[in-house]
C-alpha cells in the first residue's frame, strides 16, 4: 500500500544532543510537511517542501531544520533539543493544489532527558 | 481570533445517537475544508473533505459547509464507541492546512 512512513516511532534523546527524524513516502506526492503536536493542541506546521522549494514558518525556531534529498524522503533535524521540544512530530504529504488533502504518517514521539 | 476554532469538548453522546461537531474559520477566501480523526497517541486520519456549500455524505459521516457563515460541521450518525476520538477541523490556506485544536468526542455504550 502507498503510504507515509516515519522512523523511528519513538525517539529518546538527551538535552542538547542533535536528533534526526525521518519520513519517506510512496505516494509520489510533491509536497511534504513537518508538524509538531503537543498534548491536546492542534498540529503546528514547522515547514514544508513544495518539490525542492523549502518554506519555513515564521515562528519555527532556528533549532529546527529540514532536508529533502529527493521526492521520497524528508528529514527533520533538531540541532540542540530543549525540554520544550518534547512532542509528537508528524510528517504529511499531499499533491499540489488547493483541493488536495494531506496524508499523515504515524508520527515520531520525541522525549528529551 | 484563531484562524480555525472548535469547541474542545468533551462532547458525550450515547451509542447510536448523532454526534454533531462544529468548526468556524476566519479566512473568508478559504476553499477547502477537511475533517480528521485522531485517536490518542496516533496521527490524524482523513475522514471527510468538502469544497462546496451544502452537505456531503460518506457512510455514517456528513460534512456540512456554509461559506457565508464561515462554518463547517461534521455529523456522525449511529455513533459507535469506536468513534471516540479527537476530531480536527482543517482549512486549506494556500499549500498549508490550518488546524483547529480539535473536539474530543466520547461515545458511551
Amino acid at each position: 500500500d502507498a503510504m507515509v512512513i516515519q522512523n523511528p516511532r519513538y525517539q529518546v534523546t538527551q538535552f542538547g544532543k542533535p536528533v534526526t527524524l525521518s519520513c519517506s513516502q510512496t505516494l509520489n506526492h510533491n509536497v511534504m510537511y513537518w508538524y509538531q503536536q503537543k498534548s491536546s493542541q492542534a498540529p503546528k506546521l514547522l515547514f514544508h517542501y513544495y518539490d525542492k522549494d523549502f518554506n519555513n514558518e515564521a515562528d519555527t525556531p532556528d533549532n529546527f531544520q529540514s532536508r529533502r534529498p529527493n521526492t521520497s524522503f524528508c528529514f527533520l533535524d533538531i540541532r540542540s533539543p530543549g525540554l520544550g521540544d518534547a512532542a509528537m512530530y508528524l510528517c504529511a504529504t499531499s499533491r499540489g493544489g488547493v483541493s488536495q488533502p494531506q496524508h499523515f504518517g504515524d508520527g515520531t514521539r520525541l522525549s528529551i532527558l | 481570533q484563531k484562524e480555525v476554532e472548535q469547541n474542545s469538548g468533551p462532547l458525550s453522546v450515547p451509542e447510536g445517537a448523532i454526534a454533531s461537531l462544529n468548526c468556524t474559520y476566519s479566512d473568508r477566501g478559504s476553499q477547502s475544508f477537511f475533517w480528521y480523526r485522531q485517536y490518542s497517541g496516533k496521527s490524524p486520519e482523513l475522514i471527510m473533505s468538502i469544497y462546496s456549500n451544502g452537505d456531503k455524505e460518506d457512510g455514517r459521516f456528513t460534512a456540512q459547509l456554509n461559506k457565508a457563515s464561515q462554518y463547517v460541521s461534521l455529523l456522525i450518525r449511529d455513533s459507535q464507541p469506536s468513534d471516540s476520538a479527537t476530531y480536527l477541523c482543517a482549512v486549506r490556506n494556500g499549500n498549508k492546512l490550518v488546524f483547529g485544536a480539535g473536539t474530543i468526542l466520547r461515545v458511551k455504550s
